[in-house]
This record gives C-alpha cells, sequence and structure tokens, in this order.
C-alpha cells in the first residue's frame, strides 16, 4: 500500500519558535491534508492542498503542495503551549480527484515548553 | 466539535468476546469510514461505507465487519477479540465519497478506546 514518510517523529520547542515538518510519498498524491489530533480525540482538519505549488495558510499554519506531487510541508509560526499534539499528513490514494479512504503519515509529535 | 459522535468512548473486555461500536456521521454526510490507530501500525484504514453501501475495503480483518443503516448511522463489530485488537477505532464521514476532493473531506469523531484483557 501508499507509505507516507513523516519527518520528524518528534520535536521538543520552546514557545514561540518555528516549526516545520513534512511528509513524503512515494506515488504522486492530488491532495494533500494536514491534521492534529489533541489526546484523547480524534483528528482535526488544519488544512487541505488541493494543487501542486499551492501554499495556504490557516492563521499561524502555513502549509504548502510540493511541486513534484509527492511532498509536503506543514509550518507552525511563533509556536504556543495550545499547539502540543501530534500532526499527520494525510491523502487518498490515485491520481484522479476522487477521495475515499485516506493514507495517513505515522504523525509528528510536537512538544512545546513554555 | 466535528459533528460525528461515536458512542461508546471507552470500552474495556476480554479476549473472545464480541464488540460493537457506534458512529453517527455528521448531518448531511453519506459516506463513512472507519479507522483503527494503534502505537506500532498507526492510523490504518479499515472500510467505507456510502449510503448503506460498502464502498471500499482497507486490511480489515475476517473477524470484523461493518454496516451502514438507512439513518446513516453506521456499526463496527469485532469478534473473537484478541489482545492485539486493543486500540482507538475512529469513524469519519464526509459528504459524498468521490468527486470533487473540496466536497469530500472527511471529519473524524473522538474514538473509541476498545482494552481487551
Amino acid at each position: 500500500g501508499q507509505q507516507l514518510n513523516q519527518s520528524p517523529q518528534s520535536m521538543f520547542i520552546q514557545e514561540g519558535e518555528d516549526v516545520s515538518m513534512n511528509c513524503t510519498s512515494s506515488s504522486i498524491f492530488n491532495t494533500w491534508l494536514w491534521y492534529k489530533q489533541d489526546p484523547g480525540e480524534g483528528p482535526v482538519l488544519l488544512i487541505a492542498l488541493y494543487k501542486a505549488g499551492e501554499l495556504t495558510s490557516n492563521g499561524r499554519l502555513t502549509a504548502q503542495f510540493g511541486i513534484t506531487r509527492k511532498d509536503s510541508f506543514l509550518n507552525i509560526s511563533a509556536s504556543i503551549p495550545s499547539d502540543v499534539g501530534i500532526y499527520f499528513c494525510a491523502g487518498p490514494p490515485g491520481r484522479g480527484s476522487t477521495l475515499g479512504r485516506l493514507y495517513f503519515g505515522r504523525g509528528t509529535q510536537l512538544t512545546v515548553w513554555p | 466539535d466535528s459533528g460525528v459522535t461515536q458512542t461508546p468512548k471507552h470500552l474495556i473486555t476480554a479476549t473472545g468476546q464480541r464488540v460493537t461500536l457506534r458512529c453517527s456521521p455528521r448531518s448531511g454526510d453519506l459516506s463513512v469510514y472507519w479507522y483503527q490507530q494503534s502505537l506500532d501500525q498507526g492510523l490504518q484504514f479499515l472500510i467505507q461505507y456510502y449510503n448503506g453501501e460498502e464502498r471500499a475495503k482497507g486490511n480489515i480483518l475476517e473477524r470484523f465487519s461493518a454496516q451502514q443503516f438507512p439513518d446513516l448511522h453506521s456499526e463496527l463489530n469485532l469478534s473473537s477479540l484478541e489482545l492485539g485488537d486493543s486500540a482507538l477505532y475512529f469513524c469519519a464521514s464526509s459528504l459524498t465519497g468521490t468527486g470533487a476532493a473540496a466536497k469530500n473531506i472527511q471529519y473524524f469523531g473522538a474514538g473509541t478506546r476498545l482494552s481487551v484483557l
């Protein structure tokens, strides 16, 4: 099946620092999704990307759809304690625009020290 | 609140038993997805239903089954439970499950934590 390689696995940063994480795939994706999961909760969608090269922001979060269509990046600026959680990249398989099952990366565990 | 409701939140049972997990999708969503999250496997897709019909299947064990009812709620049945089935089980829903990507973002429930002792 599809492999989404997400890195880093974990990050320990100080409040106010910027964060970068990325996700690569062995095959082309036409949609990239970034989710965040808090302890005891389900994943919550942060950003959706639909076009190669697309750069989309959601507050302090910015994500980019790589031009090769095989990677995506998520940046968090000026981190705050509530940014703590696990961040997942995800996408549907296949070359078409239909969405069905999602494949998920293994996640980046973010810890923010005050 | 995603609008997807899962019950129960926690379930503790013994090996060999059978359990049923329930999911109510967001209002208006026709497609329901089930995922399993474990420490060693991460988030894995199990099965998708669309408007009552099975649409896609992942690595779902034969001991597991699911269905979607006319009111669009879904149930995931896990039988002959083993220790390794202990995991978080998530339900997600989307508008249709096919077609334009923007209409098919999956919204996740809070999950059911299953502990098999």
